[in-house]
């Protein structure tokens, strides 16, 4: 049972535009919610995150929002850059312990 | 200041065998994660410890085991390897004791492990 999950495997958008990753999870007990970067042949990378009390935190170019009622919640890279190209893990955690149960990633490839 | 370190980083095991991997944490964390990341299942939480003790645990099958140091260095072993466990193995590392709400976690490169 796949409590984090993020359906798009792949993501291409060209530079300088909006990238909108997506993930969806089905545990309540989820009170807050991670985002990773990772590039090949390195461990991940933490980009943002959010606790549930809020629906929007904004770090830089990167913007976490998340829809309780939905059980959804959307990373929002503005302007993408090529460097951005990489693998986007989602993860949640019940905030009081150290465990991250992930999603399996989106690809992002961003196009000069 | 010094990442999470992982040794060996990659590894070739015969079937049968078992492996055991290490993991130095950030200077000053106090807790150790360990993840399995497979192309099929994604990363996968197997367990944490803080404090030398384990808090957390995946579900995985009692081959795969592990243990915290004094110092806050980890090893994760596994027993009896199976073709399915070729992975990459990721330590993550945090100052633990408060939840991922109140502390960064911070990984390493991963130990690429091949079951041949």
């Amino acid at each position: 049972d796949q409590q984090v999950k993020q359906n798009s495997p792949s993501l291409s958008v060209q530079e300088g535009r909006i990238s909108i990753l997506n993930c969806d999870y089905t545990n309540s007990m989820f009170d807050y919610f991670l985002w990773y970067k990772k590039y090949p042949a390195e461990g991940p990378t933490f980009l943002i995150s959010i606790s549930s009390i809020k629906d929007k935190n904004e770090d830089g170019r990167f913007t976490v929002f998340l829809n309780k009622s939905a059980k959804h919640l959307s990373l929002h890279i503005v302007p993408s850059q090529p460097g951005d190209s990489a693998v986007y893990f989602c993860a949640a955690s019940d905030g009081g312990s150290e465990k991250l149960v992930f999603g399996k990633g989106t690809k992002l490839t961003v196009n000069p | 200041k010094a990442g999470v370190t992982q040794t060996p980083r990659y590894l070739i095991k015969t079937r049968g065998q078992q492996v055991t991997l290490s993991c130095s944490p950030i200077s000053g964390h106090r807790s150790v994660s360990w993840y399995q990341q497979t192309p099929g299942q994604g990363l996968q939480f197997l367990f944490e410890y803080f404090s030398e003790t384990q808090r957390n645990k995946g579900n995985f099958p009692g081959r795969f085991s592990g243990r915290q140091f004094s110092n806050s260095r980890s090893e994760m072993n596994v027993s009896t390897l199976e073709l399915g466990d070729s992975a990459l193995y990721l330590c993550a590392s945090s100052l633990g004791g408060q939840g991922v709400s109140g502390n960064t976690i911070y990984f390493g490169e991963g130990s690429w492990l091949t079951v041949v």
